[in-house]
């Protein structure tokens, strides 16, 4: 199963973009990159996802590299209400009927600071 | 609000004891699940429902036992637990259980085990 390393917590300036970075150097090349957050005292959230483009939507921009080893989540203008666990996901197969699940880790803790 | 809720948010039971978790979506998926969080691990996905059948049993042990009546409702039936089992327990649901799939999550029930 293709692993993700994230680093265990970042700090970050309200207003300021956050840029969590993500490590995920066996993925295979059908296998797609999600992200998402957990607030404290809250169940996860779902941000965004991809395979090799980028993407964006209302809540985060996704920066997927050529050779998918790698990705970075930016939260563009950070709010206090940013502040949780952000966990970075490959969705990987489970079994021959092509049924998939995600594999978390431990994510990483953003503190946004005033 | 995700559109999935959970209840109880707390539960504390004996070893002993008998008890249930519920979770209810009103998003109109047809699957959900049950994951198990605790301190310092990462998620850990128990069952898979995906209309109403179960198509995933991730090595749970039968003290744990899942009911899916009906699309929008999900229980856990908990007996004879141990300590080591006090964790918070997730519902999600999602519009299939195949690839492209963004959860949504409840809050979870926090449980101790005494």
């Amino acid at each position: 199963d293709a692993k993700t390393t994230q680093p265990p917590s970042m700090d970050c300036a309200e207003g300021r973009a956050a840029n969590l970075p993500c490590n995920h150097s066996t993925i295979s090349g059908n296998e797609y990159v999600y992200w998402y957050r957990q607030i404290h005292s809250q169940g996860p959230q779902y941000i965004i996802h991809g395979l090799k483009n980028n993407e964006t939507n209302e809540m985060a921009s996704l920066i997927i590299t050529e050779d998918r080893k790698s990705s970075t989540l930016i939260l563009p203008h950070a709010t206090l209400r940013d502040t949780a666990v952000y966990y970075c996901i490959v969705r990987v197969a489970w079994d021959a009927g092509n049924n998939r699940k995600l594999i978390w880790g431990l994510g990483t803790s953003l503190a946004v600071n005033p | 609000e995700t559109g999935v809720t959970q209840t109880p948010r707390h539960l504390v039971m004996g070893m002993t004891n008998k008890k249930s978790l519920k979770c209810e979506q009103h998003l109109g998926h047809n699957a959900m699940y049950w994951y198990k969080q605790s301190a310092k691990k990462p998620l850990e996905l128990m069952f898979v429902y995906s209309l109403e059948e179960r198509v995933e049993n991730n090595s749970v042990p039968s003290r744990f036992s899942p009911e899916c009546p009906n699309s929008s409702h999900l229980f856990l039936h908990l007996h004879t637990l141990q300590p080591e089992d006090s964790a918070l327990y997730l519902c999600a649901s999602s519009q299939g259980a195949r690839p492209h799939y963004e959860q949504y999550f409840g809050p979870g029930t926090r449980l101790t085990v005494t």
